[in-house]
């Protein structure tokens, strides 16, 4: 099994509609984050969370919000999903005790929006 | 603010033929460097990571990367490339503002082998 699991893999949402990308993991890290992968502008973080009682806003986060329900899980809303918020979302995390932060990615989860 | 540059967006070599991927970055202090790959349809999966110490690091699937402090580079290679390395190759730096150490990817490189 996966050691960052997110769900859906994919979804096709309709423009204004509300949808929820979960994420949870088994490698006990502190540290979750949820980045988005868009062809020719690599990954860029949206939010980050060092632990259940801290999350903080990435380079992007306009349009998304997220909840920390749980040291393993980590959820990214989409409120009011638009057609440029498709996308690949990427779910990871990180041991922040380890020098460099290697960062552990899940397989992904497709999201367009019509 | 730190930052990464792979100048290169695709990068096309025959089986068997040597690769060198570039990466440059930017950051005002000794830096946290990472390869990072991502196959068709997968998550990123780390290549390999230089702290400090030799340059010259060792990684995963036979892939080396050189830190070159003069140069601000970190450039990934491996001298004989197979069919199964096409893929999206990610640099990363990581910084430690406040000892954060979140990485910033670079936009990657594609690699494609021609048989």
């Amino acid at each position: 099994d996966a050691d960052v699991t997110q769900t859906p893999r994919n979804r096709i949402t309709k423009t204004g509609k509300r949808i929820m990308l979960e994420c949870s993991q088994t490698k006990g890290h502190d540290r979750m984050y949820w980045y988005r992968q868009d062809p020719g502008l690599g990954l860029r973080l949206i939010y980050y969370s060092f632990d259940v009682k801290d999350i903080n806003k990435g380079e992007i986060s306009d349009g998304y919000s997220v909840s920390r329900q749980a040291q393993a899980k980590f959820s990214l809303s989409l409120e009011s999903a638009i057609p440029n918020q498709t996308a690949l979302y990427f779910c990871a995390t990180s041991d922040g005790d380890s020098i460099g932060n290697t960062i552990y990615f899940g397989e992904g989860s497709w999201l367009t929006v019509v | 603010a730190q930052s990464v540059t792979q100048p290169d967006i695709h990068i096309t070599v025959s089986e068997g033929a040597s690769l060198e991927l570039r990466c440059n970055y930017s950051y005002g202090a000794t830096p946290y460097l990472f390869w990072y790959v991502q196959s068709p349809g997968q998550g990123l999966q780390l290549l390999l990571k230089y702290f400090s110490g030799d340059t010259l690091v060792q990684g995963i699937k036979g892939f080396e990367a050189e830190f070159k402090r003069s140069q601000s580079s970190f450039n990934l290679r491996k001298p004989s490339v197979h069919w199964s390395d096409a893929a999206e190759y990610f640099c990363a730096v990581g910084a430690a503002p406040g000892g954060s150490y979140i990485p910033t990817f670079g936009r990657g490189t594609s690699l494609i082998v021609h048989p």
